[in-house]
């Protein structure tokens, strides 16, 4: 089965500072995909980047970006120049390729932006 | 603006009573999913739909119904509530193609007494 692991129960961040949370992941799969979700205070959660696995390069939005490291199943989310409005739970999240797969997340990490 | 509306947003219910968590979408998105947030636990998968009349189970089904009869709506039913269905249920859509949740309700925060 698939796990996904998010080890930074916490982390706080200077406002227009970088943060990295941290994930990894278990699989046997060569092909998925994975996922940063944003849930702020308002709960609606939304989707920050997705990232497929055959893919090498890493997938960036504007000021969040990942480091995806396959071999190692590591997949990192990097938030530049953090700002107020990015105060939030984070959750990785994984699928497996082909047809409707479920998503499987991890248990998040909340991110702290100290102005 | 157009989304994923869930209602309601707030309910407490006795030990064995039942009730509809209503979902609906406007962008005709072909999949629906419903799922439950509980502390520490991260967001686990109760039923989705791949479009009107298709149906399935994901990871907790026990204690779920759901129905999909438009493309629109997505139904969640608790048949009997027990304490452990305390939680905050989540709908979510996503259009064809892209399976994973692309768009979620606000979330229905449920108390089961």
């Amino acid at each position: 089965a698939q796990t996904v692991t998010q080890s930074q129960p916490e982390m706080s961040v200077q406002e227009a500072e970088t943060v990295t949370l941290s994930c990894t992941y278990d699989t046997s799969e060569s092909d998925y995909y994975l996922f940063w979700y944003k849930q702020p205070p308002s709960r609606q959660m939304i989707l920050v980047i997705r990232q497929e696995a055959y893919k090498q390069q890493n997938a960036t939005e504007n000021r969040f970006s990942v480091n995806f490291q396959k071999a190692a199943k590591s997949f990192s989310l990097k938030i530049s120049d953090s700002q107020l409005g990015d105060a939030a739970m984070y959750f990785c999240a994984y699928r497996r390729y082909g047809g409707y797969q479920k998503v499987t997340f991890g248990t998040g990490t909340k991110l702290q932006v100290i102005p | 603006n157009a989304g994923v509306t869930q209602t309601p947003k707030f309910q407490v219910l006795k030990t064995g009573q039942s009730m509809t968590l209503q979902c609906a979408q406007d962008m005709n998105h072909e999949y629906m999913s419903w799922y439950r947030q509980d502390p520490g636990m991260g967001l686990r998968l109760i039923h989705y739909s791949v479009g009107a009349g298709i149906t399935d189970q994901g990871e907790v089904p026990n204690g779920y119904n759901v129905s999909r009869s438009t493309t629109e709506d997505f139904p969640l039913r608790l048949l009997s509530a027990a304490p452990s269905q305390t939680s905050v249920y989540f709908c979510a859509s996503s259009y064809s193609g892209q399976f994973e949740p692309q768009h979620f309700g606000d979330g229905t925060r449920l108390s089961i007494l």
